[in-house]
């Protein structure tokens, strides 16, 4: 156990649905990341929030939208999805959000849109 | 463009022989390594890290070696053992974090 955890481990939804995939971390961690994890293709780096203000996005279309109600607990908002976004979406939390620093990756959601 | 890579997409190695992965890093303002795995079903798992000002870090059974000269990071797992079996990637961090694609490492009985 990495002490970040993450729910639902599994979802399958529609393109016209809404769903939310939640982040949390156990570790006293300030900085918050969301990546996407494709088949043969590095991880991407969607999202960072440092200190719950969001620092960093990777020109994540809006169809992901992501919240950060405080430094333990995010957030990633589905709507009307692409069957492109199929992947595995993983949360992860470093201490400060600066280089340097180790990420702790949870176990991942791993997303199939039909 | 910056890139981190690795050069074999599948290692196959031996049980109880030594393992070598190696990784390219192209942005020379890099600074901190990390080698991460990722087994099957789980989010990736930090390995071992080194910094720039070092050449070879030693942990449990993994070595990583880090060439600044020819921007070349290498994980190093003695003695394999069947739990290896993973996915290992590097991330290389400087201005931002770029992680590799990954090298799936296959024990053989």
């Amino acid at each position: 156990e990495t002490g970040v955890t993450q729910t639902p481990r599994h979802l399958v939804m529609g393109m016209t649905n809404k769903k939310s995939l939640k982040c949390e971390q156990h570790l006293g961690h300030n900085a918050m990341y969301w990546y996407k994890q494709s088949a043969k293709k590095p991880l991407e780096l969607m999202f960072v929030y440092n200190f719950k203000e969001q620092t960093e996005n990777n020109s994540v279309p809006s169809r992901f939208s992501p919240e950060c109600p405080n430094s333990s607990h995010l957030f990633l908002h589905l709507h009307t999805l692409q069957p492109e976004d199929s992947a595995l979406y993983l949360c992860a939390s470093s201490s400060q959000g600066m280089g340097q620093e180790t990420q702790y990756f949870g176990p991942g959601t791993r997303l199939l849109v039909l | 463009g910056e890139s981190v890579g690795l050069h074999l997409p599948t290692l196959s190695v031996q049980e109880g022989d030594n393992s070598i992965i190696n990784c390219a890093y192209s942005n020379s303002a890099s600074d901190y390594f990390i080698w991460y795995k990722q087994e099957s079903g789980k989010g990736p798992q930090f390995i071992i890290d080194i910094r720039s000002n070092m050449d070879k870090r030693q942990g449990q059974r993994v070595t990583v070696l880090l060439n600044k000269t020819v921007k070349h990071l290498s994980l190093q797992i003695a003695a394999t053992q069947p739990g290896d079996s993973a996915v290992y990637f590097c991330a290389e961090n400087g201005d931002k974090i770029i992680f590799g694609k990954g090298t799936r490492l296959h024990i053989l009985p």
